[in-house]
């Protein structure tokens, strides 16, 4: 099974400010990596597909790199609405694995 | 639009199995690239893959569960069922239901809680 490992597990961060997740595959999974938000009670949402691909819908200021087994999560400019956990999925061997989870607290 | 929505029971006694259903709309799974997974959330922690089933009958389980799961479609009524036997208070989490797009989930469903006791 492919372990996914996201640092850090927890960040409390500024509005405006970047903020930079990552997340490691355990052996090289190409492109196949996704990211989700995930707020308190509600269910996760689509964020980056295939580690870079933006989805219609969410906010510019969202933005994936990386290849093999290293990839990032990028948010621009943080907003207070952004208080989430974020989870890194990967899809190269199915049904998939997620990451532990980055929470990120809006000072 | 698409949308999906888990039914089931909310409490299950331990050993018994646990049949949850996805009911969707807005997509065919008769369609090529279509699946629908099911992903669980214990109270607190991380999202955990369970099994997904695409439109060509491909089925993948999660290694660790693959013995006590079954995940089954039905093209005509837009249902994905998923059983999971001998459940455990372990196994108390909330269960999604997702569209798959290849292999990404674009679309989830509101999400039921499924608690495990005696």
């Amino acid at each position: 099974e492919i372990v996914l490992t996201q640092s850090p597990d927890f960040q409390s961060v500024t509005p405006k400010e970047k903020v930079t997740i990552t997340c490691r595959a355990s052996q090289s999974i190409g492109s196949s990596l996704h990211w989700y938000q995930q707020k308190p009670d509600q269910s996760p949402k689509l964020l980056i597909k295939y580690a870079s691909q933006s989805i219609s819908g969410v906010p510019s200021r969202f933005s994936g790199s990386g290849s093999g087994t290293d990839f990032t999560l990028t948010i621009n400019s943080l907003e207070a609405e952004d208080a989430a956990t974020y989870y890194c999925h990967q899809s190269s061997s199915l049904p998939g694995t997620f990451g532990q989870g980055t929470k990120l607290e809006i000072k | 639009q698409i949308t999906l929505k888990e039914s089931g029971p909310t409490l299950v006694k331990p050993t018994q199995t646990l049949t949850l259903t996805c009911t969707f709309s807005g997509f065919s799974l008769s369609t090529s690239g279509m699946g629908v997974g099911w992903i669980r959330q214990p109270p607190g922690k991380a999202l955990e893959w369970l099994a997904l089933i695409y439109w060509n009958d491909d089925k993948r389980y999660s290694p660790s569960l693959k013995s006590r799961l079954t995940i089954t479609k039905d093209t005509s009524k837009n249902q994905v069922v998923l059983t999971m036997t001998n459940m455990d208070p372990v196994d108390t989490a909330t269960y999604y239901c997702a569209h798959l797009r290849y292999t990404y989930a674009d679309y989830w469903g509101q999400g039921t809680l499924v608690t495990v006791s005696s």
